[in-house]
């Protein structure tokens, strides 16, 4: 079964908009939530993460917004450029941390 | 600085044979992962080492095997490959236990089984 369940599949951008992404997950248990960002051809890469005991983080122009009780996060790309088309996957992890849960992934498309 | 290297980068394979995929890092990180990504099944954990000597399965380790040879590599075999084999497969690995250690993860080997 999909424990984090990630949309759109799929997301078209203008240049300067902001990207948004979402993420659900079940397992109340999860209790670390990273985003890692995939260009073609190349591995994931851990992009920004957040503890469910804070509602959000910054960093640059990427934001995680993070709601405990609706179990839900999402990833807001501000200013969206060109070079930020890539694949993007949500995850989640608990205790341990050695087991960690991806979302399907979004394809982004950020056009000039 | 080369990271996590995987080895081959493209391989095909005819059902039945097998093959080993290789992975090593120079970060002198604790834990090492084997993922598969298919389209619309984002990455499901094959198997895990959390530390030399040991070894777990992940979600989907049927039809696989792995060996942690030593701290720098870990290897993935198919056995017997079958078309639904057929993905990309990355290798990572990360320093520590905790929340705050991401994954590195390699560039990935793109094998067909036909």
């Amino acid at each position: 079964q999909q424990q984090v369940k990630q949309s759109p599949q799929s997301l078209i951008v203008q240049k300067g908009g902001i990207s948004i992404i979402n993420c659900a997950y079940e397992n109340t248990a999860f209790d670390y939530f990273p985003w890692y960002q995939q260009f073609p051809g190349k591995g994931p890469a851990l992009l920004i993460a957040i503890r469910p005991d804070v509602s959000e983080k910054k960093e640059g122009r990427f934001t995680i917004s993070f709601n405990k009780s609706a179990k839900q996060f999402s990833l807001h790309i501000m200013d969206s450029q060109p070079g930020d088309s890539a694949t993007y996957f949500c995850a989640a992890a608990s205790g341990g941390y050695q087991k960690v849960t991806f979302g399907t992934g979004t394809k982004l498309q950020v056009i000039p | 600085n080369a990271g996590v290297t995987q080895t081959p980068k493209f391989q095909v394979l005819k059902t039945g044979q097998s093959m080993t995929l290789q992975c090593a890092q120079d970060m002198n990180h604790n834990s090492m992962y084997w993922y598969r990504q298919d389209p619309g099944m984002g990455l499901r954990l094959i198997y895990y080492s959390a530390s030399e000597g040991t070894t777990d399965k992940g979600e989907v380790p049927n039809g696989y095997n792995v060996s942690r040879l030593n701290k720098r590599e870990f290897s993935l075999r198919l056995e017997s490959a079958a078309p639904s084999q057929t993905s990309v497969y990355f290798c990572a690995s990360r320093a520590g236990q905790g929340a705050n250690y991401g994954y590195t993860f390699g560039s990935g080997t793109r094998l067909t089984v036909v």
